[in-house]
């Protein structure tokens, strides 16, 4: 069975202060693992796509790597307004399955 | 621009009634899926579809029931609501191609059953 975890369940940072939020996962067959941002009361928001272990994604403050294990979303100089839950998922290549499996997400807040 | 359109964002509904919720994308994507999200749980997975009339159960499929009648449209059914089928209802789509596995989701639906 897929698994994703997350950690830590929630991060609470001071504007500029850097950090790394963890996906850790274990599936039979790696299809492919996404980040997504989600907002209170509104639907997640996608932010990467990583395929393969050794892969990186940028996108402004964020960055996102992958190991064989895990993921980390590395947050360089987060501002207030990134302040948000982030979600992680993995989608399996075995059985011919679509269907991602999601994390319980980090909450993130980024105090001014 | 991907877009996967839900029908209500908020739904208020009494005990007993027939809900159905409405989710549609643009994007001509094969997969579409109903998730629930709920504090300290997450999102689960309620039902899935790879193609026009074809399903499959998700996770937590008791009480609902789906509909697939056109590639872009994917109905979700509360035969008969419950107080706790209150949750924020998620839709998403997404393509089967490897290179663009992501799913995209709409922007929710919060409905209360009273």
């Amino acid at each position: 069975e897929d698994q994703v975890t997350q950690s830590p369940e929630a991060l609470r940072l001071q504007e500029g202060e850097s950090s790394s939020l963890n996906c850790s996962y274990t599936v039979s067959g790696l299809r492919g693992l996404f980040w997504y941002r989600q907002d209170p009361g509104k639907g997640p928001e996608f932010l990467f796509t990583l395929y393969s272990a050794g892969e990186e994604k940028e996108k402004e403050r964020l960055k996102a790597t992958l190991t064989k294990k895990e993921s980390f979303l590395h947050i360089t100089a987060p501002k207030p307004e990134d302040s948000a839950t982030y979600l992680c998922a993995v989608q399996a290549n075995s059985g011919g399955s679509y269907i991602p499996t999601f994390g319980r997400g980090t909450s993130l807040i980024v105090h001014p | 621009d991907v877009k996967v359109t839900q029908s209500s964002r908020y739904l208020v509904k009494r005990t007993g009634e027939k809900v159905f919720l409405e989710c549609v994308q643009d994007m001509d994507h094969e997969n579409m899926f109903w998730y629930r999200q709920d504090p300290g749980l997450g999102l689960r997975l309620i039902y899935f579809s790879y193609d026009v009339k074809m399903k499959e159960k998700g996770d937590i499929p008791e009480g609902y029931s789906v509909s697939r009648e056109k590639k872009e449209r994917f109905s979700l059914i509360l035969e008969s609501a419950s107080t706790n089928q209150t949750s924020m209802y998620l839709c998403a789509s997404s393509f089967s191609d490897r290179a663009y596995a992501e799913a995209f989701f709409g922007q929710g639906t919060r409905l209360t059953v009273v």
